[in-house]
């Protein structure tokens, strides 16, 4: 079974300094990987994600992300934040192998809150 | 484009009472997922319909089941409702590509429910 911990329940930042948003899984196959943001009584939007290929993934917003297969992290990182980026951070997996449409496995967010 | 759409935004129940939650997937998608996001967690696969079948289920009892139309569109059922139901129900909709592609999923903005 799939599992995504989420080291960090609360970040707070001051505007326009970097921010890492850190998430570790576990897995027994391969995986994908993904960051979406929630923003009060809104669904999720998908910052970006990791499917193959270069470990380094940059998304919207700013947000990019690494996947480091032997730390099992793909922890999310922005060199400055906005006071428009406070928003709740899921990260989340899903198993590679079967492909198609899998179910997703969500860590338990991280709220993010940018201050003056 | 309009994308998932749910309805109804929210509602308020009592223990004991039933239920329907819709979703309309966004168009061209034939795929429906239904995640539970309680307060303060992250979301939690329910199940997903495909061609009208339920293909994937998470660890939910039986008082929660679903429903697929020819249209695409999914509605979801919770019977005897518990305390423990209120939470956010997401929605998201895919294209199933096939078995070896990667399809991404598109969320709605949820059905907030309150149970008293």
């Amino acid at each position: 079974a799939q599992s995504v911990t989420q080291l960090d329940s609360q970040v707070p930042v001051f505007e326009e300094a970097p921010v890492e948003l850190r998430c570790n899984y576990s897995s027994s196959v391969s995986v994908y990987l993904f960051w979406y943001v929630q923003y009060p009584n809104q669904g999720l939007q998908l910052l970006l994600k990791y499917l193959s290929g270069s470990t380094l993934v940059k998304g919207i917003n700013g947000f990019e992300a690494e996947f480091n297969k032997s730390q099992t992290s793909f922890h999310l990182r922005k060199p400055s934040v906005h006071i428009s980026d406070t928003a709740e951070y899921f990260c989340a997996v899903s198993d590679a192998h079967q492909g198609g449409s899998e179910k997703l496995v969500f860590g338990k967010g991280t709220k993010l809150t940018v201050n003056p | 484009d309009a994308g998932v759409t749910q309805s109804p935004t929210h509602l308020i129940k009592t223990r004991g009472q039933q239920v329907t939650l819709r979703c309309s997937p966004k168009s061209g998608h034939d795929t429906v997922s239904w995640y539970q996001q309680a307060l303060g967690q992250g979301p939690q696969f329910i199940f997903q319909y495909y061609e009208e079948e339920e293909r994937q289920r998470g660890n939910f009892p039986d008082r929660f089941s679903g429903h697929q139309f020819p249209n695409y569109s999914s509605e979801l059922n919770v019977n005897a409702l518990l305390l423990g139901d209120s939470a956010l129900y997401l929605c998201a909709s895919e294209y199933e590509w096939g078995v070896s592609s990667y399809n991404e999923q598109f969320f709605g903005p949820g059905t907030r429910l309150t149970v008293l």
